[in-house]
């Protein structure tokens, strides 16, 4: 059974604290994400990663620096929090199929809400 | 770019009838999938149903399916015999094969009366 774990289901910081958000998969997927969920605009893609220490933005990467030094775990940096970065964070992770299907399933962490105060 | 559309924030329906949640999706893409996502109230997302555009028949799963019209790009979920434990946001979702990164529209939120 695929695991996703993130460190917290809630949390409150301040304006200006660096926040670190962690998530674990167990099931040795090559991809990883985080996304963003706000209510009316579904997910929001902030970054991605194929591979330990590969990163690549997504649609909203500002404000967010990520670190993915082992395979299980990827972790979304908040540099400076702002208000307007409180929202509910979805982690998820893939497998990429190198000789089968091009596409595969996302399975997701149970995500972390944020409010910065 | 693709984009995914879903026009219906929020839908109802009475226990034990059908529900049809609507997606459009635009892609210039010849290889892609198409997915819908449960997401229950404070549970984790899942996958509810995947379909390959190179199929020709609709997907099936239990009391899910899709209506999967290519030249329309539409695909939509059918919930037969609803329950209440169907009521969640459900995101449709297109991925063009081999990036593995989804596109996600904006969610529909399924209401299920007793």
């Amino acid at each position: 059974d695929v695991k996703v774990t993130q460190s917290s289901r809630y949390l409150v910081k301040r304006t200006g604290e660096k926040v670190f958000l962690e998530c674990v998969q167990d099931m040795d997927h090559e991809n990883m994400f985080w996304y963003r969920q706000d209510p009316g605009l579904g997910l929001r893609l902030i970054y991605f990663s194929y591979d330990v220490k590969m990163k690549e933005k997504g649609d909203i990467p500002e404000g967010y620096s990520v670190s993915r030094e082992k395979k299980e775990r990827f972790s979304l940096i908040l540099e400076s929090a702002s208000t307007n970065q409180t929202s509910m964070y979805l982690c998820a992770s893939s497998q990429t199929g190198l000789a089968g299907p091009s596409s595969y399933e996302q399975y997701f962490g149970p995500g972390t809400r944020l409010t910065v105060t | 770019a693709q984009t995914v559309t879903q026009s219906q924030p929020e839908m109802s329906v009475q226990e034990a009838e059908t529900v049809t949640l609507s997606c459009t999706y635009d892609t210039s893409e010849s290889d892609y999938y198409l997915f819908w996502y449960k997401q229950p109230p404070s549970r984790q997302m899942i996958l509810v149903i995947r379909q390959e555009a190179y199929k020709q028949q609709n997907a099936t799963e239990n009391r899910f399916s899709v209506n999967f019209q290519k030249a329309a790009k539409s695909f939509s979920l059918k919930i037969s015999d609803s329950q209440l434990g169907d009521a969640a946001m459900y995101f449709c979702a297109s991925e063009t094969g081999g990036s593995y990164i989804p596109t996600f529209g904006r969610g529909t939120s399924l209401i299920v009366h007793p």
